[in-house]
């Protein structure tokens, strides 16, 4: 089974300023990398798929990079319902075996 | 618009038997398949399984097999995720999820979750 390791658990950002989410992957995972926004209270949402392709509706101040085992999600200017927890998640197998990360807690410095 | 409504939040004993249901709309039900994920109180995302109500080809995490059953019925546009005996630890919220891509899935559509509260 691929291990996705997030880091930090916590990223304390002040509004309006960058934030950079990391998630490492225990082997490969080509770009078949997820990330996902979860809303207390409300179901995931797809932000990035493919590493770095926005899914539809998705505000350009989101964007994904990296291949192989190390990705990176990166908010641009963060707005205040940025705060919440955003998971990685690998594709990468057939049969399925997908994984998620643990989770980043995006808070407010 | 694409949408995954999923039935409604359940209250069982454990030992008790339970189907909960994904109903997709606004794409073309057979041709895409449909995942479940597990989130616990407070914890994170688990992917459980998927579907392809095409064929009804049925995929499951290791660690859910035999645990739980995935079916589909492509009549209704429905699938379905259920338990023959219950316990206390199958308490969480369930997601469906759409797989977007090709070969390659994603979880590109989410429902708003069932949530199953097993407890004597």
């Amino acid at each position: 089974e691929i291990v996705m390791t997030q880091s930090p658990a916590t990223l304390s950002v002040s509004p309006g300023e960058r934030a950079t989410l990391s998630c490492r992957a225990s082997q490969s995972v080509s770009s078949n990398l997820a990330w996902y926004q979860q809303k207390p209270g409300q179901a995931p949402r797809l932000l990035i798929y493919g590493a770095s392709t926005r899914a539809t509706g998705i505000p350009a101040r989101f964007s994904g990079s990296g291949s192989g085992t190390e990705f990176t999600l990166t908010i641009s200017s963060l707005q205040s319902e940025d705060f919440v927890v955003y998971y990685c998640q690998q594709y990468n197998n057939w049969p399925p075996l997908y994984t998620f990360g643990q989770g980043t807690k995006l808070e407010i410095k | 618009e694409v949408q995954l409504v999923q039935s409604g939040a359940e209250v069982k004993k454990p030992g008790e038997s339970l189907k909960i249901s994904c109903k997709g709309s606004g794409y073309s039900f057979t041709r895409y398949w449909i995942g479940w994920v597990r989130q616990m109180p407070g914890k994170g995302l688990e992917w459980m399984g998927i579907i392809y109500p095409g064929d009804s080809d049925t995929r499951y995490s290791p660690s859910f097999q035999g645990q739980v059953t995935i079916s589909a019925d492509k009549s209704i546009s429905t699938t379905h995720l259920q338990w023959s005996s219950l316990k206390a630890s199958d308490t969480a919220m369930y997601y469906c999820v759409r797989m977007g891509g090709y070969y390659y899935y994603y979880m590109d559509v989410w429902g708003k979750g069932t949530t199953v509260t097993v407890s004597s």
